[in-house]
């Protein structure tokens, strides 16, 4: 059985930093492309950042390039969003997602607020 | 970078037949197809059908995908009342190289 484990959140003031991570298990995880998917209160799902399976593919929404870096450690099924400058708007549920979006964890909730 | 375009509600009645569509262009929806996903409130989505149409092992034969050209279409039929609630669609664009997601239809079941 696949599962993903997201961690990391919390509550950060505007400006501030978090690095959240997502551990998978149960499939070959060098094999799988990973993303991370958002959802603000009461909103719909947002697609954020992608990595490919090797990690040198990197693909970002408009709205966090140059804010959000995604990178993965395959030694150890894991992926991770580290999100600078962040902002009020970033405020969301944190899914992080395995494959073709196939595979979902719980998420992780991050609040951004002063 | 504009999304997939749904319907943001539909309404059927109990063991009647929905069907949810899912609009894009080209590059998404009409060159690598859609995924499914639902999501009960209060809990993370779950993949109904891949994007060549196939069920994932432990999805019910109730629910079915397709596409034409650029509209992707979920069917649910004999609706049940645990069937309430978002459907989004997904699907891969090879121009910009995105997930792009549709804004979701919440389905109700009268």
């Amino acid at each position: 059985e696949v599962q993903v484990v997201e961690s990391g959140g919390g509550l950060v003031q505007p400006g501030g930093s978090l690095r959240l991570s997502c551990a998978a298990s149960g499939l070959t995880f060098r094999n799988f492309w990973m993303s991370w998917v958002r959802q603000a209160p009461g909103k719909g799902l947002e697609w954020v950042a992608t990595i490919n399976h090797d990690g040198f593919g990197k693909y970002y929404v408009d709205s966090v390039k140059g804010r959000f870096t995604i990178s993965r450690d395959n030694a150890n099924n894991s992926v991770y969003l580290q999100m600078n400058s962040l902002r009020a708007e970033d405020t969301a549920l944190y899914f992080c997602a395995g494959g073709d979006l196939h595979y979902w964890g719980q998420g992780t909730m991050v609040t951004v607020s002063s | 970078q504009a999304g997939l375009t749904q319907p943001p509600s539909v309404s059927k009645g109990l063991r009647q037949t929905a069907t949810l569509t899912c609009t894009g262009n080209s590059n998404n929806v009409g060159n690598q197809g859609a995924a499914w996903l639902q999501q009960h409130q209060g809990h993370p989505p779950e993949v109904l059908s891949y994007r060549n149409n196939d069920r994932p092992s432990g999805v019910s034969e109730r629910f079915s995908a397709s596409r034409s050209g650029n509209t992707a279409s979920l069917t649910i039929a004999g609706l049940q009342p645990e069937d309430e609630a978002d459907y989004y669609c997904s699907a891969w664009d090879t121009s910009l190289n995105i997930w792009v997601f549709g804004g979701g239809t919440k389905l109700a079941v009268l």
